[in-house]
């Protein structure tokens, strides 16, 4: 079982629409918890932490549940320029596993 | 400020050779890693260090070596490159303050 897991995708979805992606960790040790955003060919780029609290950015929003060892994000009103790989990220002391990540497609 | 570097970006080795993968940060970052990123996948890690003169493995160590000399630097070395090592490779320095990694921008590695 992989240690990180999130649904491939992709997800196609036009403009101005909401979309979450779930993503799930099998560590119950993980401490920390990022979305990262990796457009093509290029590097992954941190999008947000993820805090137990939840918490929001703009239009995206990101969730925790420990209990269930459960990530989400949330993005509102989708720009074209959203169009990327998302990826879940758990970390214990700063050994961070990653996700497959989420394709998403923004249509006009 | 240039965060972190990798060189080359793009290499094509032949089976059997070998060479160094550079990576240079400037932000006093103790903790470095390298990860390889195969198409489709997620990211893996090789190697890490959490200051110089310590490494440690990571999850697929196997064909590969690591040194870590000073705080900035930290290369990553294939001995005997196989086409199983053909992959995007990355590596990245965490700070607490942003709490998180920076990338650097990734070095195309391809054996045949």
């Amino acid at each position: 079982r992989k240690e990180v897991e999130q649904d491939p995708g992709p997800f196609n979805v036009p403009e101005g629409a909401t979309v979450a992606f779930n993503c799930t960790y099998s560590n119950s040790a993980s401490q920390s918890f990022f979305w990262y955003r990796q457009d093509c060919r290029k590097e992954p780029k941190l999008l947000m932490s993820v805090y137990s609290s939840g918490n929001e950015d703009g239009r995206f929003t990101a969730q925790l549940n420990r209990a269930s060892q459960y990530i989400s994000l949330l993005i509102r009103d989708s720009k074209l320029s959203d169009s990327a790989t998302y990826l879940c990220v758990a970390s214990n002391n700063n050994d961070m596993r990653f996700g497959a990540g989420t394709r998403l497609t923004v249509k006009p | 400020n240039a965060g972190v570097t990798q060189t080359p970006k793009f290499r094509i080795l032949k089976i059997g050779q070998s060479m160094t993968l550079q990576c240079t940060q400037d932000m006093n970052h103790n903790y470095m890693y390298w990860y390889r990123q195969d198409p489709g996948m997620g990211l893996k890690l090789i190697y890490y260090s959490v200051g110089a003169g310590i490494t440690d493995k990571g999850e697929v160590p196997n064909g590969y070596n690591v040194s870590r000399s000073t705080t900035e630097d930290f290369p990553l070395r294939l001995e005997l490159a196989a086409p199983s090592q053909t992959s995007v490779y990355f590596c990245a320095s965490f700070g607490i303050v942003l709490g998180g990694y920076t990338f650097g921008s990734g070095t195309r590695l391809t054996v045949v």
